[in-house]
């Protein structure tokens, strides 16, 4: 079956500019999970949705939001784009919610945000 | 404040060798995972452990948990190219989402 799929898997911004990235999860999957990975900071939680409610939410401002589709589809934006900002962002599948004890991610291969 | 340690954060060894590569917490965790992330890749679940000095291997790859569910360890035995990567451990408590460890990055030089 086919995995989580990010896009894009590349993308260059400038500052002050904004932009959405994509994730389809594995098909019956209704959990995605998105993380922020730097070499600095590691992976760091950003949000869950589950059944198209936002359910978990890690420690970033305001201009990381996102939104998940009746199809489990999901899409991250970022506003105001600032050059820490540049990370891999990798979403995450799960069937079930993943603070249920069930904690099983497949994660995408990521989209790699670079801002100038 | 992170709550998993790993260490060595960088490990760059020959092929043929053994090593052991640490997970540290001062929490209890109700299981633990490792994941491997290889180039242009996301990370890639190998294991999960959940009873206190639980050991799995999986192929020349040991995990062990410790006996009080703070920390864990993954040992590979007669390193190959392909083992490298950057190693994460995750955690779980209870209902609380999966916290992820500081990485290390294994190089294995052929």
């Amino acid at each position: 079956k086919a995995g989580v799929t990010q896009t894009p898997r590349y993308l260059i911004k400038t500052r002050g500019q904004q932009v959405t990235l994509s994730c389809s999860p594995i098909s019956g999957h209704r959990s995605v999970s998105w993380y922020q990975q730097t070499p600095g900071q590691g992976l760091q939680f950003l949000f869950e949705y589950f059944s198209e409610t936002q359910r978990n939410k890690g420690n970033f401002p305001g201009r990381f939001s996102g939104r998940q589709f009746s199809n489990s589809r999901s899409e991250m934006n970022v506003s105001t784009l600032e050059l820490g900002d540049s990370a891999l962002y990798l979403c995450a599948s799960s069937p079930r919610l993943t603070t249920s004890g069930a904690n099983v991610l497949t994660f995408g291969a990521g989209s790699r945000l670079t801002v100038l | 404040t992170q709550l998993l340690e790993q260490s060595p954060q960088f490990l760059s060894i020959q092929e043929g060798e053994n090593l052991t590569v640490y997970c540290n917490s001062s929490s209890v965790f109700s299981s633990l995972q490792w994941y491997r992330q290889e180039p242009g890749e996301g990370p890639v679940l190998l294991v999960t452990v959940v009873t206190g000095g639980e050991v799995k291997k999986l192929k020349r790859l040991t995990f062990q948990f410790g006996d009080a569910r703070k920390d864990s360890s993954l040992h590979i035995t007669a390193a190959q190219p392909g083992d490298t990567g950057l190693y994460l451990c995750a955690g779980a408590r209870g209902n609380e989402k999966l916290t992820f460890g500081t990485g290390t990055r294994l190089t294995i030089i052929p």
